[in-house]
C-alpha cells in the first residue's frame, strides 16, 4: 500500500535561515508528488507538484523540492525563511489506482524564531 | 480564479443534532472530497465523490454520510453529532483523472 512519511512533527528555524522539510513515500511506480501549505485556521494551498521531467521543481513563495527516486524522497527546501512561512506543511502522493485520491503525510509544523 | 467555498467557518452544535456541512466548487470538477483534520493525525478522508450521485467511502466514514445532487455541491452530513466529531472539516475538489486537489477554507465544528 502507498504511504507517505513526514518524520518531523515540528521544526523550528530562525528567520533568515535555510529550511528543509523531509518527505518519504512508498509507491511502486513513478509517483505524482505534492507539497501543500496550511496557514493557521485556513485550508490547504498547493506549493508545488512533480509529475515528470526535471527532478528539481520550483513552487510558489520561493520554495523548491527535489524528487530523488533512489531515496524515495521529495524534500521541500527554502534558502531563507520569513516569519510568514510559519505554517503546517503537508506532503502527498497521488494514488492513480484509486480514483485519483491523495495519500497524505501527517504534516510538519514550521515554527519561525525571530 | 478557482474557488471552493464552505458554508461555515465555525459551527457549534449539540450532541445528537443533525449537522449539514456544505461545499461548493465553481471549477466544474468531477471529483469532490471531504476530509477531517485533527492535530497529529493529518488529513483523513471521510468520503469522496467522482460524479453526481456517486460516492465512495474513505478511511473513516462511520458516523457520516454525504450527498451530491449537483456537480458543484457536495454535502457532508452528521446524522447524530457526537463530541468525538469535534474537528476541522476540509472540502476539496479535483478534475477527473487528475490528482491535484483544490481546498476550501475549512469548517471548524465543535460538538458540545
Amino acid at each position: 500500500a502507498q504511504s507517505v512519511t513526514q518524520p518531523d512533527i515540528h521544526i523550528t528555524v530562525s528567520e533568515g535561515a535555510s529550511l528543509e522539510l523531509r518527505c518519504n513515500y512508498s509507491y511502486g511506480a513513478t509517483p505524482y508528488l505534492f507539497w501543500y501549505v496550511q496557514s493557521p485556521g485556513q485550508g490547504l494551498q498547493l506549493l508545488l507538484k512533480y509529475f515528470s521531467g526535471d527532478t528539481l521543481v520550483q513552487g510558489i513563495k520561493g520554495f523548491e523540492a527535489e524528487f530523488k527516486r533512489s531515496q524515495s524522497s521529495f524534500n521541500l527546501r527554502k534558502p531563507s525563511v520569513h516569519w510568514s512561512d510559519a505554517a503546517e506543511y503537508f506532503c502527498a502522493v497521488g494514488a492513480t489506482d484509486s480514483n485519483y485520491q491523495l495519500i497524505w503525510g501527517a504534516g510538519t509544523k514550521l515554527i519561525i524564531k525571530p | 480564479d478557482v474557488k471552493v467555498t464552505q458554508s461555515s467557518r465555525y459551527l457549534v452544535k449539540r450532541t445528537g443534532e443533525k449537522v449539514f456541512l456544505e461545499c461548493v466548487q465553481d471549477m466544474d470538477h468531477e471529483n469532490m472530497f471531504w476530509y477531517r483534520q485533527d492535530p497529529g493525525l493529518g488529513l483523513r478522508l471521510i468520503y469522496f465523490s467522482y460524479d453526481v450521485k456517486m460516492k465512495e467511502k474513505g478511511d473513516i466514514p462511520e458516523g457520516y454520510s454525504v450527498s451530491r445532487e449537483k456537480k458543484e455541491r457536495f454535502s457532508l452530513i452528521l446524522e447524530s453529532a457526537s463530541t468525538n466529531q469535534t474537528s476541522m472539516y476540509l472540502c476539496a475538489s479535483s478534475p477527473a483523472n487528475y490528482n491535484e486537489q483544490f481546498f476550501g477554507p475549512g469548517t471548524r465544528l465543535t460538538v458540545l
